[in-house]
């Protein structure tokens, strides 16, 4: 069985101001760790993934996380944020034939 | 290239008509196959997967049904909606043995 926390519903942040969205997970299997972005009324967009090899990944604008195995963290950070980020963000563990998402983190940029 | 598609972009039905919702992959042959549904603060849900033609898998007991006819449609179906099947419906495909998924664009349902 496999699940994600994401104990932030929203993260209210100022542009330009560096941000973390958290995430915790747990898989009895093989992990496999995944961010997501939704813009209003849209698909998911993948940010940035880890399946193997350096904990630290890099994905796209700019953000990156860092897989913790012995925290069972994947936590989101962007150093300076935009108007552009906000959006909804989706953490997910993926193992077997399945994708398993988290409750989602809303996150506001404001000037 | 591999695309999505997903129809129509935005349903609105009346409480106990049918509902169908179709998804195709194109550029690709034999995927991972699934529908997922977005609740107001309830996140992403898995509804169903299919591994193969005719082959459902379903994650939680409901008010829908899955098929898959072709190896690349997949048509989530309800004999009679409810309220509660309101929300944001996003199929997605992988490549077998893949971690790629991909996302459709989406189907907002309201039932009224």
């Amino acid at each position: 069985a496999q699940s994600v926390t994401q104990l932030d519903s929203q993260v209210p942040v100022f542009e330009e101001a560096p941000v973390e969205l958290r995430c915790n997970y747990s898989s009895s299997v093989s992990v496999y760790l995944f961010w997501y972005v939704q813009y209003p009324n849209q698909g998911l967009q993948l940010l940035l993934k880890y399946l193997s090899g350096s904990t630290l990944v890099k994905g796209i604008n700019g953000f990156e996380a860092e897989f913790n195995k012995s925290q069972t963290s994947f936590h989101l950070r962007k150093p300076s944020v935009h108007i552009s980020d906000t959006a909804e963000y989706f953490c997910a563990v993926g193992g077997g034939n399945k994708l398993t998402f988290g409750t989602g983190t809303q996150l506001k940029v404001e000037l | 290239s591999q695309t999505i598609h997903q129809w129509p972009a935005t349903l609105v039905q009346p409480v106990g008509s049918p509902l169908s919702l179709e998804c195709t992959v194109e550029g690709t042959s034999n995927p991972n196959l699934y529908w997922y549904r977005q609740a107001a603060g309830r996140g992403l849900q898995l509804l169903f997967y299919s591994v193969g033609i005719g082959q459902i898998s379903s994650e939680v007991p409901q008010n829908l049904s899955a098929s898959r006819p072709q190896d690349r449609q997949f048509i989530l179906s309800s004999k009679k909606l409810l309220l509660s099947d309101s929300g944001f419906y996003l199929c997605a495909w992988k490549v077998k043995g893949s971690y790629g998924y991909t996302f459709g664009s989406g189907t907002r349902l309201t039932v009224v």
